[in-house]
Protein backbone atom coordinates (compact mmCIF):
# COMPACT_ATOMS: atom_id res chain seq x y z
CA UNK A 1 0.00 0.00 0.00
CA UNK A 2 1.49 3.18 -1.01
CA UNK A 3 0.43 5.20 2.16
CA UNK A 4 -0.80 8.71 2.65
CA UNK A 5 1.10 10.86 0.09
CA UNK A 6 1.56 14.58 -0.10
CA UNK A 7 3.24 16.76 -2.23
CA UNK A 8 4.98 19.12 -2.01
CA UNK A 9 7.34 17.98 0.69
CA UNK A 10 8.93 21.66 0.73
CA UNK A 11 7.83 24.68 -0.01
CA UNK A 12 9.58 27.79 -0.15
CA UNK A 13 7.47 30.90 -1.40
CA UNK A 14 7.39 34.73 -0.47
CA UNK A 15 4.65 36.84 1.30
CA UNK A 16 1.35 37.17 -0.47
CA UNK A 17 1.84 34.33 -2.68
CA UNK A 18 -0.58 31.18 -3.36
CA UNK A 19 0.20 28.16 -1.84
CA UNK A 20 -1.50 24.59 -2.45
CA UNK A 21 -0.60 21.94 -0.56
CA UNK A 22 -1.92 18.35 -2.02
CA UNK A 23 -2.99 15.23 -0.06
CA UNK A 24 -4.17 11.53 -1.60
CA UNK A 25 -5.22 10.10 1.18
CA UNK A 26 -5.07 5.82 1.41
CA UNK A 27 -7.64 3.88 -0.74
CA UNK A 28 -10.78 3.22 1.05
CA UNK A 29 -10.36 5.11 3.80
CA UNK A 30 -13.17 7.61 4.78
CA UNK A 31 -12.13 10.34 7.02
CA UNK A 32 -9.08 12.89 6.11
CA UNK A 33 -7.38 15.48 8.56
CA UNK A 34 -5.40 18.46 7.66
CA UNK A 35 -3.13 19.44 10.59
CA UNK A 36 -0.39 22.14 11.11
CA UNK A 37 2.61 21.40 13.65
CA UNK A 38 5.14 24.12 14.55
CA UNK A 39 7.22 23.82 17.49
CA UNK A 40 4.62 26.58 19.54
CA UNK A 41 1.64 25.35 18.95
CA UNK A 42 2.28 21.53 18.52
CA UNK A 43 0.10 19.28 16.03
CA UNK A 44 -3.17 21.39 15.13
CA UNK A 45 -6.12 20.29 13.34
CA UNK A 46 -7.03 22.24 10.78
CA UNK A 47 -10.49 20.89 9.05
CA UNK A 48 -11.99 17.01 8.77
CA UNK A 49 -13.40 15.62 6.24
CA UNK A 50 -15.75 12.90 5.93
CA UNK A 51 -16.95 11.06 2.92
CA UNK A 52 -15.65 14.09 1.12
CA UNK A 53 -17.46 16.55 3.13
CA UNK A 54 -16.33 19.04 5.63
CA UNK A 55 -17.39 18.24 8.88
CA UNK A 56 -15.60 20.64 10.78
CA UNK A 57 -13.20 23.60 9.74
CA UNK A 58 -13.57 25.37 13.37
CA UNK A 59 -8.94 25.30 13.47
CA UNK A 60 -8.72 26.89 10.42
CA UNK A 61 -6.80 30.08 11.06
CA UNK A 62 -8.96 32.70 9.35
CA UNK A 63 -10.05 33.12 5.84
CA UNK A 64 -7.05 33.00 4.17
CA UNK A 65 -6.85 29.02 4.25
CA UNK A 66 -9.27 27.28 2.78
CA UNK A 67 -9.44 23.34 2.09
CA UNK A 68 -11.09 20.84 -0.45
CA UNK A 69 -12.21 17.55 -1.49
CA UNK A 70 -13.47 16.63 -4.41
CA UNK A 71 -13.71 13.36 -4.63
CA UNK A 72 -12.45 10.02 -2.30
CA UNK A 73 -8.80 9.90 -3.28
CA UNK A 74 -7.67 13.94 -3.44
CA UNK A 75 -7.26 17.29 -0.93
CA UNK A 76 -6.12 20.43 -1.12
CA UNK A 77 -5.04 22.89 1.32
CA UNK A 78 -4.60 26.67 0.14
CA UNK A 79 -3.24 29.35 1.38
CA UNK A 80 -3.91 32.96 -0.29
CA UNK A 81 -2.32 34.69 0.51
CA UNK A 82 0.43 33.84 2.46
CA UNK A 83 2.69 35.08 5.10
CA UNK A 84 5.27 34.31 6.99
CA UNK A 85 3.51 33.30 10.30
CA UNK A 86 2.11 30.30 8.22
CA UNK A 87 5.61 28.39 8.14
CA UNK A 88 5.12 24.88 9.40
CA UNK A 89 4.82 21.47 8.54
CA UNK A 90 1.44 20.36 6.90
CA UNK A 91 0.40 17.18 7.33
CA UNK A 92 -2.64 14.95 6.01
CA UNK A 93 -3.84 12.15 7.54
CA UNK A 94 -6.61 9.87 6.77
CA UNK A 95 -8.46 6.73 9.15
CA UNK A 96 -10.47 3.96 8.31
CA UNK A 97 -13.69 4.45 10.45
CA UNK A 98 -15.35 7.53 12.10
CA UNK A 99 -15.94 8.59 15.71
CA UNK A 100 -12.64 8.10 16.65
CA UNK A 101 -11.87 4.36 16.17
CA UNK A 102 -9.09 4.08 13.50
CA UNK A 103 -5.68 4.90 13.75
CA UNK A 104 -4.45 7.66 11.80
CA UNK A 105 -2.00 7.05 8.63
CA UNK A 106 -0.58 10.21 8.06
CA UNK A 107 1.89 11.31 5.05
CA UNK A 108 5.42 12.38 5.52
CA UNK A 109 4.22 16.17 5.96
CA UNK A 110 4.81 19.36 3.88
CA UNK A 111 6.92 21.83 4.82
CA UNK A 112 6.30 24.85 4.31
CA UNK A 113 8.23 27.79 4.38
CA UNK A 114 7.13 31.72 3.59
CA UNK A 115 9.63 34.65 3.30
CA UNK B 1 -9.34 22.28 24.42
CA UNK B 2 -5.88 20.50 24.30
CA UNK B 3 -5.00 17.83 26.07
CA UNK B 4 -2.32 18.47 28.69
CA UNK B 5 0.82 16.06 28.47
CA UNK B 6 3.43 15.65 31.15
CA UNK B 7 6.31 15.53 31.30
CA UNK B 8 7.38 17.96 28.47
CA UNK B 9 10.44 16.38 28.08
CA UNK B 10 12.23 13.29 29.91
CA UNK B 11 15.76 12.15 29.62
CA UNK B 12 16.37 8.24 30.22
CA UNK B 13 19.49 5.82 30.15
CA UNK B 14 19.28 2.74 28.35
CA UNK B 15 17.05 -0.07 30.41
CA UNK B 16 15.39 2.53 32.46
CA UNK B 17 11.56 3.00 32.71
CA UNK B 18 9.25 5.98 32.33
CA UNK B 19 5.65 7.24 32.56
CA UNK B 20 4.36 9.22 30.33
CA UNK B 21 0.71 11.07 31.10
CA UNK B 22 -2.31 13.25 29.41
CA UNK B 23 -5.03 14.68 30.97
CA UNK B 24 -8.24 16.49 29.01
CA UNK B 25 -10.57 18.96 30.79
CA UNK B 26 -13.07 17.11 28.02
CA UNK B 27 -14.70 13.53 28.08
CA UNK B 28 -12.81 11.31 26.50
CA UNK B 29 -14.29 8.84 24.14
CA UNK B 30 -10.96 7.09 22.85
CA UNK B 31 -7.10 8.01 23.27
CA UNK B 32 -4.50 7.09 20.74
CA UNK B 33 -0.81 7.16 21.52
CA UNK B 34 1.60 8.39 18.91
CA UNK B 35 5.45 8.76 18.54
CA UNK B 36 7.14 10.99 16.01
CA UNK B 37 10.68 10.71 15.31
CA UNK B 38 12.50 14.22 14.23
CA UNK B 39 11.42 14.71 10.32
CA UNK B 40 9.14 12.49 9.94
CA UNK B 41 5.27 11.72 10.87
CA UNK B 42 3.77 10.81 13.59
CA UNK B 43 3.05 6.61 13.79
CA UNK B 44 0.36 4.96 15.57
CA UNK B 45 1.23 3.04 18.17
CA UNK B 46 -2.16 2.15 19.98
CA UNK B 47 -5.48 2.89 20.84
CA UNK B 48 -7.68 2.77 24.13
CA UNK B 49 -11.27 2.59 23.59
CA UNK B 50 -13.11 1.98 26.85
CA UNK B 51 -11.94 3.34 30.18
CA UNK B 52 -9.66 0.98 32.30
CA UNK B 53 -8.44 -0.86 29.08
CA UNK B 54 -5.18 -1.61 28.93
CA UNK B 55 -2.81 -2.74 26.07
CA UNK B 56 0.71 -2.79 25.18
CA UNK B 57 3.14 -3.11 22.21
CA UNK B 58 6.48 -4.45 22.83
CA UNK B 59 7.65 -3.28 25.78
CA UNK B 60 5.06 0.11 25.68
CA UNK B 61 1.85 -0.17 27.35
CA UNK B 62 -0.96 2.09 28.05
CA UNK B 63 -3.95 2.55 30.34
CA UNK B 64 -6.96 4.82 30.02
CA UNK B 65 -9.05 6.11 33.06
CA UNK B 66 -12.20 7.26 31.50
CA UNK B 67 -13.56 8.99 34.72
CA UNK B 68 -10.51 10.79 35.34
CA UNK B 69 -9.99 11.76 31.88
CA UNK B 70 -6.83 10.67 31.75
CA UNK B 71 -4.53 8.66 30.04
CA UNK B 72 -1.10 7.64 30.57
CA UNK B 73 1.85 5.58 28.51
CA UNK B 74 4.25 3.21 30.11
CA UNK B 75 7.69 2.64 28.45
CA UNK B 76 9.38 -0.49 29.94
CA UNK B 77 13.17 -0.84 29.68
CA UNK B 78 13.99 1.53 27.14
CA UNK B 79 15.78 1.44 24.29
CA UNK B 80 17.58 3.87 22.14
CA UNK B 81 14.67 3.53 19.49
CA UNK B 82 12.31 4.51 22.03
CA UNK B 83 13.88 8.63 21.29
CA UNK B 84 11.22 10.85 20.09
CA UNK B 85 8.34 12.85 20.63
CA UNK B 86 5.09 11.13 22.44
CA UNK B 87 1.59 12.31 21.56
CA UNK B 88 -1.31 11.47 22.96
CA UNK B 89 -4.85 11.75 20.50
CA UNK B 90 -7.87 11.95 21.87
CA UNK B 91 -11.48 12.46 20.40
CA UNK B 92 -14.22 14.68 21.60
CA UNK B 93 -17.32 14.41 19.13
CA UNK B 94 -16.01 13.17 16.38
CA UNK B 95 -12.44 14.70 15.67
CA UNK B 96 -8.77 14.08 16.61
CA UNK B 97 -7.18 16.62 18.83
CA UNK B 98 -3.62 15.66 20.09
CA UNK B 99 -2.03 16.85 23.70
CA UNK B 100 1.02 19.11 23.89
CA UNK B 101 3.75 16.35 23.35
CA UNK B 102 6.15 15.12 25.72
CA UNK B 103 10.00 14.86 24.31
CA UNK B 104 11.88 11.80 25.36
CA UNK B 105 15.40 11.26 24.69
CA UNK B 106 16.99 7.42 25.49
CA UNK B 107 20.66 7.69 25.71
CA UNK B 108 23.03 4.94 25.80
Amino acid sequence: DAGVIQSPRHEVTEMGQEVTLRCKPISGHNSLFWYRQTMMRGLELLIYFNNNVPIDDSGMPEDRFSAKMPNASFSTLKIQPSEPRDSAVYFCASSAGTGGTGELFFGEGSRLTVL
Amino acid sequence: QQPVQSPQAVILREGEDAVINCSSSKALYSVHWYRQKHGEAPVFLMILLKGGEQKGHEKISASFNEKKQQSSLYLTASQLSYSGTYFCGTRGTYKYIFGTGTRLKVLA
